[in-house]
């Protein structure tokens, strides 16, 4: 089946750690987007990326870091940096010209 | 950078009433989407609608980009339509820019 993949669904982390979510897709999209949500907030943009080996922050990249090696494949780090990583994180993707976005189920992260 | 505003923040409608939520913009685009957040997180892509109106059963949308707002319609609402409903916009860079979202609660 085509589409994106975010895993895992549901991830725990220690303060100090930092832990990386994974985000794929086999649409031959080129654009990868991660956005963070609060609870009853909207969604935020932390980085994007529109081409491989290149990727621009978001309004909140501040403690997150991101790789693209693979058109298939967009892993978001969230660092020790991050003050507050406690959110649900949704990854998206589309092709480079305007078209429509699809995004995938989200990964909830907590921090104990 | 473009704004998107979504009104009213807020509805609760009783299970059968018609529905329209608005979505306004600051500057021209030529992408906008309607996404219905569902109780598990997940965004269902509702319309990819950058001018124009188009329909799908119950809903419909609208799209006026010479004037810089979209409507999404609701009609003969159901239960399973309660969750959040995004509109988002490509704005400059191509980074895809969403509003605050519309809570909509349908009782039965």
């Amino acid at each position: 089946d085509g589409g994106i993949t975010q895993s895992p669904k549901y991830l725990f982390r220690k303060e100090g750690q930092n832990v990386t979510l994974s985000c794929e897709q086999n649409l031959n999209h080129d654009a990868m987007y991660w956005y963070r949500q609060d609870p009853g907030q909207g969604l935020r943009l932390i980085y994007y990326s529109q081409i491989v080996n290149d990727f621009q922050k978001g309004d909140i990249a501040e403690g997150y870091s991101v790789s693209r090696e693979k058109k298939e494949s967009f892993p978001l780090t969230v660092t020790s940096a991050q003050k507050n990583p406690t959110a649900f994180y949704l990854c998206a993707s589309s092709f480079s010209v305007p078209t429509e976005a699809f995004f995938g189920q989200g990964t909830r992260l907590t921090v104990v | 950078g473009i704004q998107v505003e979504q009104s009213p923040p807020d509805l609760i409608l009783q299970e059968g009433a018609n529905s329209t939520l608005r979505c306004n913009f600051s500057d021209s685009v030529n992408n906008l989407q309607w996404f219905h957040q569902n109780p598990w997180g997940q965004l269902i892509n509702l319309f990819y609608i950058p001018s124009g109106t188009k329909q799908n059963g119950r809903l419909s949308a609208t799209t006026v980009a010479t004037e810089r707002y979209s409507l999404l319609y609701i009609s003969s609402s159901q239960t399973t339509d309660s969750g959040v409903y995004f509109c988002a916009v490509l704005g400059e860079g191509n980074k895809l820019v969403f509003g605050a979202g519309t809570i909509l609660r349908v009782k039965s």
